[in-house]
């Protein structure tokens, strides 16, 4: 089976840097995704990190590392519409769905 | 292009009604899946079509659900009788066959309320 450990909650300020990490155990293991969902609507794709390393998309970077089971989100430069909620997922043999962590919500504040 | 379209967006029952939820996927997804959101906890898979097969329904709680994609185009998600415990947001994804399977494209979901 699959399990992934993030943090329920994180807050900062606008302008600021924030990194979100993840765990994850799997059964053999195909990437670490990460999706943001607002309030009231639906989750979106963000990033996805099949090798070791970082990968940048504007202000967010995502980084993994399969020897620790572990990844992170890093978001730079706050906006007050980053607060959402932020998951990360990952794909394993066992199953070809992604398997979801519990979210970990962003408050952003002025 | 349209994206992932969920019906209803809003649902309330009462214990031991029968409710069905209705996903139409991207044009041209074979993969579609179903998830549920808990009291704002994890977003939990329930089950996996490719094209009209169920591929993968580990995820289904008990036999009070049931899914089906006939012709494989839009889905059910069919809860009957359903009970308090299922409140929650039910999402619908769909993905290509072309993807690694890791982006996937929700809907935004039906909020089910029992009561």
């Amino acid at each position: 089976g699959q399990s992934l450990e993030q943090p329920s909650e994180v807050t900062a300020v606008e302008g600021a840097i924030v990194q979100i990490n993840c765990t994850y155990q799997t059964s053999g293991f195909y990437g670490l995704s990460w999706y943001q969902q607002h309030d009231g609507g639906a989750p979106t794709f963000l990033s996805y990190n099949a090798l070791d390393g970082l990968e940048e998309t504007g202000r967010f970077s995502s980084f993994l590392s399969r020897s620790d089971s572990y990844g992170y989100l890093l978001l730079q430069e706050l906006q007050m519409k980053d607060s959402a909620s932020y998951f990360c997922a990952v794909r394993d043999k066992g199953r070809r769905a992604l398997t979801f962590g519990s979210g970990t919500r962003l408050q952003v504040q002025p | 292009e349209a994206g992932v379209t969920q019906f209803p967006s809003h649902s309330v029952i009462e214990k031991g009604q029968t409710v069905t939820l209705r996903c139409d996927p991207i044009s041209g997804h074979d993969n579609l899946y179903w998830y549920r959101r808990v009291m704002g906890k994890e977003i939990k898979f329930l089950l996996h079509f490719v094209k009209e097969s169920k591929q993968d329904e580990s995820g289904m709680p008990n036999n009070r659900f049931l899914a089906e994609r006939t012709g494989g185009t839009y889905s059910t998600l069919k809860v009957q009788p359903a009970e308090l415990e299922d409140s929650g947001v039910y999402f619908c994804a769909s993905g290509s066959t072309g993807t690694s399977g890791n982006t996937i494209y929700f809907g935004e979901g039906s909020w089910l309320t029992v009561v």
